[in-house]
């Protein structure tokens, strides 16, 4: 069974430009996570959804970052415009999302540079 | 504020040394994970504890998360080259938002 599919793996861009991750959770998965890893702050949640809802955004740093999730298996995080200190690698997660604490499952990762 | 505290940051040990890496919260939590990372992967997922007191063991890893449910420990015995990694903790602080640790980076020398 496939995981959770991210693309792409590595983005290299310049600032102001726009930048969009994609992920595809796990199939039956009800709830999806974008995270943020840097050396100095850690892993980070921005946002989760819940049945394509949107649950919680209150990690998501500021009004350029913006995530979609249009359907059970996809949902994308966009950056506009990106800024150096938006270098990080960016992790998409799925879980079952049954009411409890569920095991979430990570992706493999983009590694995102802006110059 | 840092809500989950992880120690050591790193560790050296050398193949067949036994270790333990700590995770400790300020608050009860509704759930202890622990994953691996590798260098340039994602998170692979290692175990979840639930209940006060609850101990799991998968191969040579043993977890255990306190009565209180506010402090877990990850235990390796007899380490090999293969456990290298970064091991971080999440804990739950409502039933789906993770908070992560900042990681321990284990080195294992053959």
């Amino acid at each position: 069974d496939a995981g959770v599919i991210q693309s792409p793996r590595h983005e290299v861009t310049e600032m102001g430009q726009e930048v969009t991750l994609r992920c595809k959770p796990i199939s039956g998965h009800n709830s999806l996570f974008w995270y943020r890893q840097t050396m100095m702050r850690g892993l980070e949640l921005l946002i989760y959804f819940n049945n394509n809802v949107p649950i919680d955004d209150s990690g998501m740093p500021e009004d350029r970052f913006s995530a979609k999730m249009p359907n059970a298996s996809f949902s994308t995080l966009k950056i506009q415009p990106s800024e150096p200190r938006d270098s990080a690698v960016y992790f998409c997660a799925s879980s079952l999302g049954g009411g409890h604490p569920d095991t979430q499952y990570f992706g493999p990762g983009t590694r995102l540079t802006v110059l | 504020s840092q809500e989950l505290e992880q120690s050591p940051q790193s560790l050296i040990v050398q193949e067949g040394k036994n270790l333990t890496i700590n995770c400790t919260s300020s608050k009860t939590l509704y759930g202890l994970y622990w994953y691996k990372q590798k260098y340039g992967e994602g998170l692979i997922f290692l175990m979840m504890l639930q209940k006060g007191g609850e101990e799991k063991s998968h191969e040579k890893i043993t977890a255990k998360l306190d009565e209180k449910k506010q402090q877990s420990s990850l235990h390796i015995t007899a380490s090999q080259p293969s456990h290298a990694g970064i091991y971080l903790c999440g804990a739950a602080l409502t039933f789906e938002k993770l908070v992560f640790g900042k990681g321990t980076k284990l080195t294992v020398n053959p």
